[in-house]
């Protein structure tokens, strides 16, 4: 079993829609939580940053993270075409020194017009 | 502010060959984390650098190394490549590892014939 679970997708949404995006995970000292969206052909994009359990908005994106759960979202409201893209979950572990970005395989996402 | 940056964007190489990749970090940040995408695997955690010490370092074999230079410059080298050396190779750089965010560059894409 992966250590983080994302379903690969796609997912194929019209305009406007709002997307609902989901990875669980099996670890429980997990403590930071992100999003990036990934171009073809791009780096990898920091959407969304957040620490242990709640919510986060930024814009049309919101981050939430239900550690009692291991399960965290992300919702794009009012979706647009230039939305479509990869989008990557990513967990590590609280402390000092570092701590490698877990990943979750990405999910595939069209929005179309 | 200047986003991290990698050189060279394309590269092709022959198997036994031997090849070298350089990442700048955003200005002021001092780690350095180099990962590997390929489409089976997703992204895979190589190495981390700080202050010029490697800290962390993922399951690759020796033939992948790194280095980090005073001013947080980092390079990565890989030997004898393989056929299945063929990746993205991405660098991500954050202030100072641990749990602060981590931004990418956009890669360089390696392949080996």
């Amino acid at each position: 079993q992966k250590e983080v679970e994302q379903d690969p997708g796609p997912l194929s949404v019209p305009e406007g829609a709002i997307v609902s995006l989901n990875c669980t995970y099996s670890n429980s000292a997990f403590q930071y939580f992100m999003w990036y969206r990934q171009y073809s052909r791009k780096g990898p994009e920091l959407l969304m940053y957040t620490y242990s359990s709640g919510n986060k908005e930024d814009g049309r994106f919101t981050a939430q993270v239900d550690k009692s759960s291991k399960y965290i979202s992300l919702f794009i409201r009012d979706s647009q075409p230039s939305d479509s893209a990869t989008y990557l979950c990513a967990m590590t572990f609280g402390g000092t020194g570092f701590q490698k970005l877990v990943f979750g395989t990405g999910t595939r996402l069209l929005v179309s017009p | 502010k200047a986003g991290v940056t990698q050189t060279p964007r394309y590269l092709i190489k022959t198997r036994g060959q031997q090849v070298t990749l350089s990442c700048s970090p955003i200005s002021g940040h001092r780690s350095v984390s180099w990962y590997q995408q390929t489409p089976g695997q997703g992204l895979q955690f190589l190495f981390e650098y700080f202050s010029e010490t490697q800290r962390n370092k993922g399951n690759f074999p020796g033939r992948f190394s790194g280095r980090q230079f005073s001013n947080s410059r980092s390079e990565m080298n890989v030997s004898t490549l393989e056929l299945g050396d063929s990746a993205l190779y991405l660098c991500a750089s954050s202030l100072n590892g641990g749990g602060s965010e981590q931004y990418f560059g956009p890669g360089t894409r390696l392949t080996v014939t």
